[in-house]
């Protein structure tokens, strides 16, 4: 099982520039969160997905930002027009999404962290 | 929503020390409480977790408490060692369909040798 998977490691972008962040979650795993987590800080919801389905974004700003986790293929959360704040690590994590499993642990990826120059 | 709140910001203790490091949540339907330990650039990874219908829960040198009552909980680690140094968060999942997970704002744990 390789776990949460998420690519880039490090993304480079200049401002005005689309960041796009890709999360492929462990292997049986239907429910996707990001979370955003800037330096020397905690780790900010931003939106949780099930397949094809946004279930709550309430974390996400309304302009730039959007995310998707399709049917088939990997979460990704797309950034346009990339600013000077949105650099920071981005963090994919995925569950089983069993309420009555009582067991949901919540596996985190290695973090894509994006620098807007 | 789900708000929880997490003290102190940062703690510094000598090896061998005790640490407490508490939560409280706000959402009274909450379930499940895990305890996340991220080290230095790494990812956070689940340490303990304990569930409401649980008070208290013991893994070797680390326990959590839970006190539904008052809506807090606390995560204990006992006889410290330098490699506890970390950043902790502590989260709250509400019981609803959505399952969304809130963290605490988490604590910077410095074991001094």
């Amino acid at each position: 099982n390789a776990g949460v998977m998420q690519n880039p490691r490090h993304l480079v972008r200049r401002r005005g520039q689309e960041a796009r962040l890709r999360c492929s979650p462990m292997k049986g795993h239907s429910h996707v969160y990001w979370y955003r987590q800037l330096p020397e800080e905690g780790l900010k919801f931003m939106v949780y997905l099930q397949k094809e389905n946004i279930i709550d974004e309430s974390g996400m700003p309304k302009e730039r930002f959007s995310a998707e986790f399709p049917k088939e293929g990997p979460s990704i959360l797309r950034i346009q027009q990339v600013v000077r704040g949105d650099s920071a690590a981005y963090f994919c994590a995925s569950s089983q999404g069993q309420p009555s499993s009582g067991a949901n642990v919540l596996t985190f990826g290695a973090g894509s962290r994006l620098t807007v120059l | 929503g789900e708000n929880v709140e997490q003290h102190p910001s940062t703690l510094s203790v000598q090896e061998g020390d005790s640490a407490v490091i508490k939560c409280t949540y706000s959402d009274s339907a909450s379930n499940y409480f895990p305890w996340y330990k991220q080290e230095l650039g790494k990812r956070p990874q689940l340490i303990i977790d304990i569930r409401s219908n649980v008070g208290e829960k013991k893994d070797q040198r680390i326990a959590v408490t839970l006190n539904k009552t008052a809506k807090h909980f606390s995560l204990h680690i006992t006889e410290t060692q330098p490699e506890d140094s970390a950043v902790y968060f502590c989260a709250a999942r509400d019981s609803g369909g959505y399952q969304k997970v809130t963290f605490g704002t988490g604590t910077k744990l410095q074991v001094i040798p």
